[in-house]
């Protein structure tokens, strides 16, 4: 299995642009995550997906950040507009079962937004 | 509200110097405690878990074991490809329980 695959690894963009990230995670894994990595706050859960349905999206910072899962293979997190503040390295992870056990990371997108 | 602290913040060995690196932690009930290891530009993998204090577990040169308050990873005998930083988390019973809490990491940095 070639493991979590996100694109794009890197991204930099402008201040109010759109940014879209993309994720996908490893085949018969039923769960997925997201995270933001800084140096400031270490690894943030952003969202939590189960079966393709969002469990928890309390770690969503604002209104600007959204994120979908259309199919077991695929998700996507969204911000518009994009603020510098959002500059981090942002990971997506899926896992086997319900819940974590074992969490498989991406290598993540480094955003940068000027 | 679940804690981790991870110490020290950066580690510089000599090849063949064993050391230990150190997670604290706080939460109201643990399921399990992970350790990770981080390459630059790479997303964290993952090398342990633990779920009851008195546990160890080993892999090639490393070792965790977990009491009722701390973990630690015990390198033994460092080689440079072990240069990484090692994250660790916790993971809490109840409602929630997906939930990761990470530390920060520890920079271990081994010199030939």
């Amino acid at each position: 299995d070639a493991g979590v695959i996100q694109s794009p690894r890197h991204e930099v963009t402008e201040m109010g642009q759109e940014v879209t990230l993309r994720c996908k995670p490893i085949s018969g894994h039923n769960s997925l995550f997201w995270y933001r990595q800084t140096m400031m706050r270490g690894l943030e859960l952003l969202i939590y997906f189960n079966n393709n349905v969002p469990i928890d999206d309390s770690g969503m910072p604002e209104d600007r950040f959204s994120a979908k899962m259309p199919n077991a293979s695929f998700s996507t997190l969204k911000i518009q507009p994009s603020e510098p503040r959002d500059s981090a390295v942002y990971f997506c992870a899926s896992s086997l079962r319900d819940g974590i056990e074992k969490l498989f990371f991406g290598s993540g997108t480094q955003l940068s937004v000027l | 509200e679940d804690q981790v602290t991870q110490s020290p913040e950066a580690l510089r060995l000599q090849e063949g110097e064993s050391s230990s690196l150190n997670c604290s932690y706080t939460v109201s009930g643990l399921r399990g405690l992970f350790w990770y290891r981080q390459d630059p530009g790479k997303g964290p993998e993952f090398l342990f878990t633990l779920y009851s204090a008195g546990e160890e577990k080993e892999k090639e040169r490393l070792k965790a074991t977990l009491t009722k308050k701390e973990s630690f990873l015990h390198i033994t005998a460092p080689k440079p490809e072990d240069s990484a930083t090692y994250l660790c988390a916790v993971q809490a019973t109840g409602a929630g329980s997906y939930q990761l809490t990470f530390g920060k990491g520890t920079k271990l940095s081994v010199i030939p």
